[in-house]
């Protein structure tokens, strides 16, 4: 099945420095990827969406500035926290979409997610 | 009101009790997903629905689009069941929209 790696798995950086986040896709190519943040006991909020080639879509309120996405190839989306403030602690998880083999629906396929605290 | 509402929010069971885990939505969908995540957060994709029924080992997912219902039924519970399960729908963006998980312990 479609897999997407993603690494780190865990990080602590000092505030102020930059946190970069990759997810792969192993064995399928991923023209569209999404980007989630996660707190403690809550649900998934979407950050952006990334289409390979283009530029990401931020959803409201969230600094585009801040979440540098880029998906220049269609195996490879990066997610860089810059600046990084303890705020932005968090669990940030990436998802790709997956086109079916039959029917019309995509499928998705997650990341096993960054755990990132910033000190 | 959320869009997807998931119930219960917690469920404790003792080992080889049946467990239901409802979905409902009220929004238009392309296809529902259930979704599995383990304490480590790692997320595991369960199923994709858009009619009927569907089964895997001992999980069953079923969805009535009528009624825009969705249950997720795990037969013979086990610990390594436990975990948070999340209800998510696609919509006709491509985008998932997700329920705010059950988070389902199950005792030995």
């Amino acid at each position: 099945g479609a897999v997407v790696s993603q690494h780190p798995s865990r990080v602590i950086c000092k505030s102020g420095t930059s946190v970069k986040i990759e997810c792969r896709s192993l064995d399928f190519q991923a023209t569209t990827m999404f980007w989630y943040r996660q707190f403690p006991k809550q649900s998934l909020m979407l950050m952006a969406t990334s289409n390979e080639g283009s530029k990401a879509t931020y959803e409201q309120g969230v600094e585009k500035d801040k979440f540098l996405i880029n998906h220049a190839s269609l195996t490879l989306s990066t997610l860089t926290v810059t600046s990084a403030h303890p705020e932005d602690s968090s669990f940030y998880i990436c998802s790709a979409r997956v086109l079916p083999k039959t029917g019309s629906n995509y499928g998705y396929t997650f990341g096993s997610g960054t755990r990132l605290t910033v000190v | 009101k959320n869009e997807v509402e998931q119930s219960p929010q917690n469920l404790t069971a003792q080992e080889g009790e049946f467990i239901t885990i409802n979905c409902s939505y009220s929004v238009g969908i392309s296809a529902l997903h259930w979704l599995q995540q383990h304490p480590g957060g790692g997320i595991v994709s369960l199923f994709m629905l858009s009619s009927g029924k569907k089964k895997h080992g001992r999980l069953i997912a079923t969805i009535n689009i009528q009624e825009k219902h969705s249950s997720l039924h795990i037969t013979a519970s086990h610990p390594r069941d436990s975990a948070v399960y999340i209800c998510a729908v696609g919509n006709s963006k491509g985008k998932l929209i997700f329920g705010t998980g059950t988070r389902l312990q199950v005792f030995p």
